[in-house]
């Protein structure tokens, strides 16, 4: 079975560009999940969707990250502008829904300059 | 707010010696609890999980074990091996909830050859 996607795996971009991440889940996975691992830190919860619908986001930085998933699949994560402080590792995971183990994709490192 | 946090940053251990990797929580509505494996540049990878109404539970020389009365859980891996070096994080919910697990910071293992 194949695991979370995620790309790219690497960014580096300067502060006030622009920035997205995609993330395809495990097939059948109706929730979805965006982290944002700070080095030397636990993964911070950004947005959690049920299906196409978001169901928590209240840590999401509404004035410059956005996150969507249209057809309840593939999800977006995108930041703009960047700041310094948004350099990080964005983790995708994927869960059948309800709590529970969830499944992680390698993530996308960003590096803002 | 309520968070999960983990006692010791680092952790260094002899091959082949066991380890102990402890963590306190301060949600008491939390009773789901999991162990998260993160070797460099990869996603968080599940080890073990628990329920609060066990006290213990074991895997392939892993254990799990919660004292819901002082709220501590801890990861205990028998003979370590140089493979088991990571960084490892507890994370917890609520078995009943659609909230998305929160992590604390990590404790980072070293196994010495």
């Amino acid at each position: 079975e194949a695991g979370v996607a995620q790309s790219p795996r690497y960014k580096i971009i300067e502060k006030r560009q622009s920035v997205a991440f995609w993330c395809n889940p495990i097939s059948g996975h109706a929730t979805l999940y965006w982290y944002q691992q700070i080095l030397g830190q636990g993964p911070k919860l950004l947005i959690q969707f049920q299906n196409n619908g978001v169901v928590d986001d209240s840590q999401l930085p509404k004035d410059r990250f956005s996150a969507e998933r249209l057809k309840g699949v593939d999800s977006t994560l995108k930041i703009q502008p960047a700041k310094l402080e948004d350099s990080a590792v964005y983790l995708c995971a994927s869960s059948p829904g309800g709590a529970g183990e969830l499944f992680f994709g390698e993530g996308s490192r960003l590096t803002v300059l | 707010g309520e968070s999960v946090g983990l006692h010791l940053p680092t952790l260094s251990v002899q091959e082949g010696d066991n380890s102990i990797i402890n963590c306190a929580y301060s949600n008491s509505a939390s009773d789901y609890f999991i162990w998260y494996k993160q070797e460099s540049g990869k996603g968080p990878q599940f080890i073990i999980d628990i329920r609060s109404n066990m006290d213990k539970r074991q895997g392939q020389r892993v254990t799990v074990l919660l004292n819901k009365t002082v709220k501590h859980l801890s990861l205990q891996i028998a003979a370590t091996q140089p493979g088991d070096s990571a960084v490892y994080f507890c994370a917890e919910n609520m078995a009943t909830g659609r909230r998305a697990l929160t992590f604390g910071s990590g404790t980072r293992l070293q196994v010495q050859p």
